[in-house]
This record gives C-alpha cells, sequence and structure tokens, in this order.
C-alpha cells in the first residue's frame, strides 16, 4: 500500500463544476504539497500547508493532520484547469524528501 | 528572481552509456532534490543535496550519483543506462530548516534509453 493514497485516478467533469481531489495519508508529516503538472511534465506547487486551510484565487486546499487527509477543491472549473493533480508530503523533518501520490488526472469539458 | 532551470531539455542514449543532467537552483535555495518520474507514475525521490553534501538518498542504486556546487547548481550522474531509465527527471530547490520550504520545480529532463 502507498503512503500517499490519491482519489480519484480520473476525474471529467463539465466547465463551471465543483472539483474535488482527496489524499489520505499514513505516515506522520510536517506538510503537504499540492502540485500540479501539464502534458510536457512540468511542475508547479500550488500550496504548501501543514494545517488548515489556504486558497489561493479558485483553488482551495484544506489539511486534517488528526484524519491524515487533505482536500483540494476547484471552484468554477475551466478547461484550463486540465492537469494532473500530485499529492506529495514531506515524511522526515530536516531531510524534505518528498513522497507522491500517483496523481489525479483532470480534464474539464467545454 | 530566476526560477529553477533544468539541461537538457530532452535526450536520447543507449543502454550502457553514462548520461550528466544538470539542475539550476532557484536564487538564494540551498538545497536540490532530484526526482525521476516514469510514464505514468508519480515523482520517486532518488536524493538530495543539502550545502554540496548528500542529505538523504531514495531506493535508487549507486550508478546514480550526483554532486552540488558552491553556487547550489547541481547534476545527477546515471552510469550503465538501462532501458528502465528512460524517464523524465525533476530537480526542486528549496531553502532546508525549520519550518519545511516549499520545494520549487525545474521543467525536468526527459530521458529516453534505447
Amino acid at each position: 500500500k502507498n503512503e500517499v493514497e490519491q482519489s480519484p485516478q480520473n476525474l471529467t467533469a463539465q466547465e463551471g463544476e465543483f472539483i474535488t481531489i482527496n489524499c489520505s495519508y499514513s505516515v506522520g508529516i510536517s506538510a503537504l504539497h499540492w502540485l500540479q503538472q501539464h502534458p510536457g511534465g512540468g511542475i508547479v506547487s500550488l500550496f504548501m500547508l501543514s494545517s488548515g486551510k489556504k486558497k489561493h484565487g479558485r483553488l482551495i486546499a484544506t489539511i486534517n493532520i488528526q484524519e491524515k487527509h487533505s482536500s483540494l477543491h476547484i471552484t468554477a472549473s475551466h478547461p484550463r484547469d486540465s492537469a494532473v493533480y500530485i499529492c506529495a508530503v514531506i515524511t522526515n523533518f530536516g531531510n524534505e524528501k518528498l513522497t507522491f501520490g500517483t496523481g489525479t488526472r483532470l480534464t474539464i469539458i467545454p | 528572481e530566476t526560477g529553477v532551470t533544468q539541461s537538457p531539455t530532452h535526450l536520447i542514449k543507449t543502454r550502457g552509456q553514462q548520461v550528466t543532467l544538470r539542475c539550476s537552483s532557484q536564487s538564494g535555495h540551498n538545497t536540490v532534490s532530484w526526482y525521476q518520474q516514469a510514464l505514468g507514475q508519480g515523482p520517486q525521490f532518488i536524493f538530495q543535496y543539502y550545502r554540496e553534501e548528500e542529505n538523504g538518498r531514495g531506493n535508487f542504486p549507486p550508478r546514480f550519483s550526483g554532486l552540488q556546487f558552491p553556487n547550489y547548481s547541481s547534476e545527477l550522474n546515471v552510469n550503465a543506462l538501462e532501458l528502465d531509465d528512460s524517464a523524465l527527471y525533476l530537480c526542486a530547490s528549496s531553502l532546508s530548516g525549520s519550518p519545511p520550504y516549499e520545494q520549487y520545480f525545474g521543467p525536468g529532463t526527459r530521458l529516453t534509453v534505447t
């Protein structure tokens, strides 16, 4: 079993829909990243959080440390949001390597 | 402020050859981490360098080695290339210490081994 699990693996939605991607992890962490990867490979960091909630534009990320669960929400989804969204955790404080989930492929249809 | 850059963008090598990939970290960052992402998979941690010293290593064989230079740029070297080494290689730079700092990724180098 992977240390970081994401669901769903694939998600197709209509433009304008509210999107939720979930991440569960089984290890103690110091922080969690939500990352976006477009075709071609480049990874962009959307959020890093260790408690509570963060918001940036139409994106919202929440984390519940006790339940070892995080969610990424996209409001008013748009075709340009189509990408792979990856949850990654920092498991060792001081050696801040990331352990990644396998990603959620999001497709937004116009 | 300059972002993380990687070179080359794409590379094709033959099995058994050696390859060197390069990463320039974001200005002010002293830590570089390298990741391998096989097609359809999430990235896997290869190793991390902090102030020119290896600071943690993932489950990769010794033919994967690295360097970090005084300007904090870094190299990933892979010897005796195998077909399974075909992947996207990502580097990420950050500060190190308390609290954990956000990692910033380069665009990656896509390596194809034939």
